[in-house]
């Protein structure tokens, strides 16, 4: 029962345009939404957050929108650069009434921005 | 900078053998986490610790222990390693348990054998 979904395990896309990335969730008590950058041989390193009560954040080139009716949230990289070429992972924070935590990870979509 | 660090980067290991994984974080964070990432199938947070001393189950548990003995340290116990806990070991810590904001280590490659 994978809570966090990646749809699309690849995306390739022209340097200087825009890069996409989606994710759809199930759970509707998720507090917090993420998304991390992986590239190879490193742990992944947090680029930005948004919380369930906005449905926008902006952060420079990387703006994350959530859509709370779909259950959906993308990832907007725009201009995209070479050096944005990575795996791209979403994830959900919960902090249940009981105090237990979930950080939920989607699979992983790679990005390859072509120069 | 956070700095979070993990013993070693790959480690090859029998079936049977007693394996320790150390992680250390240098910012003072009250929480640490052990994620195991494997193809197709993203992070699964194996535990947590949100204190000294303190731990909790995460999704994927079983085959594992762990213990936090000291602030900065937190070490993932394979008590018996299995060729099914071939995988990569990601550690992290944080501040805030709700913000989600973890910083990771760069990974142990295991590979039991």
């Amino acid at each position: 029962d994978q809570q966090v979904k990646q749809n699309s395990p690849s995306l390739s896309v022209q340097e200087g345009r825009i890069s996409i990335l989606n994710c759809d969730y199930t759970n509707s008590m998720f507090d917090y939404f993420l998304w991390y950058k992986k590239y190879p041989a490193e742990g992944p390193t947090f680029l930005i957050s948004i919380s369930s009560i906005k449905d926008k954040n902006e952060d420079g080139r990387f703006t994350v929108f959530l859509n709370k009716s779909a259950k959906h949230l993308s990832l907007h990289i725009v201009p995209s650069q070479p050096g944005d070429s990575a795996v791209y992972f979403c994830a959900a924070s919960v902090l249940e009434m009981d105090s237990s935590y979930k950080l939920i990870f989607g699979s992983g979509t790679r990005l390859l921005v072509r120069p | 900078d956070v700095k979070v660090t993990q013993s070693s980067r790959y480690l090859v290991k029998r079936t049977g053998e007693k394996v320790f994984l150390e992680c250390v974080q240098d910012m003072d964070h009250e929480n640490m986490f052990w994620y195991r990432q494997d193809p197709g199938l993203g992070l699964r947070l194996i535990y947590f610790s949100y204190d000294v001393k303190m731990k909790e189950k995460g999704d994927i548990p079983e085959g594992y222990s762990v213990s936090r003995e000291k602030k900065e340290r937190f070490s993932l116990i394979l008590e018996s390693a299995s060729t099914n806990q071939t995988s990569m070991y990601l550690c992290a810590s944080s501040l805030s348990l709700l913000t989600g904001e973890q910083y990771f280590g760069p990974g142990t490659r295991l590979t039991v054998t």
